[in-house]
């Protein structure tokens, strides 16, 4: 099974609208990643969170982490072409590991 | 400031050839990560290097893999007598601490995709 599940798999949204993507991790949480990738590049780190409860937000990209559920979602307000791509989750289920479990990945796709 | 740089970017080996892939990590980086994403699969780890030590392999195979951080120059990723499931993009990360997660973010290079015919 995987250890870190994205949902949805992957997503269409109208410019200007909002949309949210999760990861659920089935390990405890000691560092979740958002990080994206155009198809062909490499991966673009958007945000780390840490500890339960912590949002980062970044123009109009926002990560929450709840640690209790061992979830992170990733909310993107106000679409635009250039937020089309994969999102990837990922993250340090083994305290001081320094290996990243990955998601699946969502592709978004941005109708104009 | 450059970022993490890897070479070739695409690379086509035929079956039974080897393959070198190549990554110099960003200025001031002392410790690389190798990752393989096959196609319409997830980003998996391979390995984590310190300079000329190998801290973790527990994701790479067991045979025709290897990889090497030396005192100079980038760190190798080489796959003897390639097959063709060994087809994917190869992805080199480096950060400078390797305290996940205390301020410690992986930066992740453009990646190699390697091709096998």
């Amino acid at each position: 099974s995987q250890e870190l599940e994205q949902s949805p798999q992957s997503l269409i949204v109208q410019e200007g609208k909002n949309l949210t993507i999760n990861c659920t991790s089935s390990k405890t949480l000691y560092g979740l990643y958002w990080y994206k990738q155009k198809y062909g590049e490499g991966l673009i780190f958007l945000m780390m969170l840490q500890k339960g409860g912590e949002e980062k937000s970044h123009e109009k990209i926002t990560a929450k982490l709840d640690e209790k559920k061992q979830q992170s979602s990733l909310h993107i307000t106000a679409s635009q072409p250039s937020h089309a791509g994969i999102y990837l989750c990922g993250a340090d289920q083994i305290q001081g590991a320094q290996k990243l479990v990955f998601g699946q990945g969502t592709r978004l796709t941005i109708n104009p | 400031n450059a970022g993490v740089m890897q070479n070739p970017r695409h690379l086509v080996r035929r079956r039974g050839q080897e393959a070198r892939l190549r990554c110099s990590p960003m200025k001031g980086h002392s410790h690389v990560y190798w990752y393989r994403q096959l196609p319409e699969e997830g980003l998996k780890f391979m390995v984590y290097l310190q300079k000329e030590n190998i801290i973790d392999e527990s994701g790479m195979p067991k045979e025709r893999f290897s990889a090497e951080f030396p005192k100079e120059g980038p760190s190798i990723l080489r796959i003897q007598q390639v097959v063709r499931g060994d087809s994917a993009a190869y992805f080199c990360a480096s950060s400078p601490f390797g305290q996940i997660p205390w301020d410690n973010e992986q930066f992740f290079g453009p990646g190699t995709r390697l091709t096998v015919l």
